[in-house]
């Protein structure tokens, strides 16, 4: 079983719409990461939390470490938030310079 | 904005070939990381870095991999004898400090490594 778990695996949705990306995870964690990996292949940190709620423009994270669940919310979505975005835990194992466990990802694509 | 730099972009190599993957992190960055993703498949850590040393390892990272930080800008992942099924993308990742301290990763664009 992976120790974490994101869905939809895939999304596809209008510009403008509301969009909730979920993950749940098995594991204790110190952090959980929410990133952003283009066609490219980059990837960019989007955000890093471990307790509460961040917002960064359109873009809000949730978590809720008792029920081991984070949301990743986009408002009034564009077609250039069409990317595939990936839900990765750390478990503060390695002494702080540990390795995160990553989700499969979820590919959104918005439409014009 | 200070960015991690990897280099080649990409890499073809032979079965059993030798390859080593260069990065260079954020210079005040003190915590190193490697992943891979193959194709179609999610990421997965490979072994992080700090103090000259390796912090953690994946049971991915055996005794083909190496990794080293031979200069204070240079980080490389060195595959001694190249397999099919090393052929990913691989990425490479820094922050200021740990993990458990919340510092951001930043990731390298990547090296997409194909062997022959």
């Amino acid at each position: 079983k992976n120790e974490v778990e994101q869905s939809p695996q895939n999304l596809t949705a209008q510009e403008g719409e509301f969009i909730t990306i979920n993950c749940s995870y098995s594991v204790g964690i110190s952090a959980l990461h929410w990133l952003q990996q283009h066609p490219g292949g980059g990837i960019v940190s989007l955000f890093m939390l471990s307790s509460g709620k961040k917002k960064h423009g359109r873009l809000i994270a949730t978590i809720n470490i008792q029920e081991k669940h984070s949301s990743l919310h986009i408002t009034a979505s564009h077609p250039r938030d069409s990317a595939v975005y990936i839900c990765a835990v750390s478990k503060g194992s390695g002494g702080g310079a540990d390795g995160l466990t990553f989700g499969k990802g979820t590919h959104l694509i918005i439409q014009p | 904005e200070p960015e991690v730099t990897q280099t080649p972009s990409h890499q073809v190599t032979q079965m059993g070939q030798e390859v080593i993957l260069r990065c260079v992190p954020i210079s005040n960055h003190l915590y190193f990381y490697w992943y891979r993703q193959i194709l179609g498949q999610k990421v997965e850590f490979l072994v992080s870095f700090y103090n000259n040393e390796i912090s953690e390892k994946s049971e991915i990272f055996d005794d083909q991999f190496s990794v080293e930080r031979p200069d204070g800008s240079n980080f490389t992942l060195k595959i001694r004898s190249t397999k099919l099924e090393d052929s990913a993308m691989y990425f490479c990742a820094s922050s200021e400090k740990g993990q458990v301290l919340h510092s951001p990763l930043h990731f390298g664009n990547g090296t997409r490594l194909t062997v022959t």
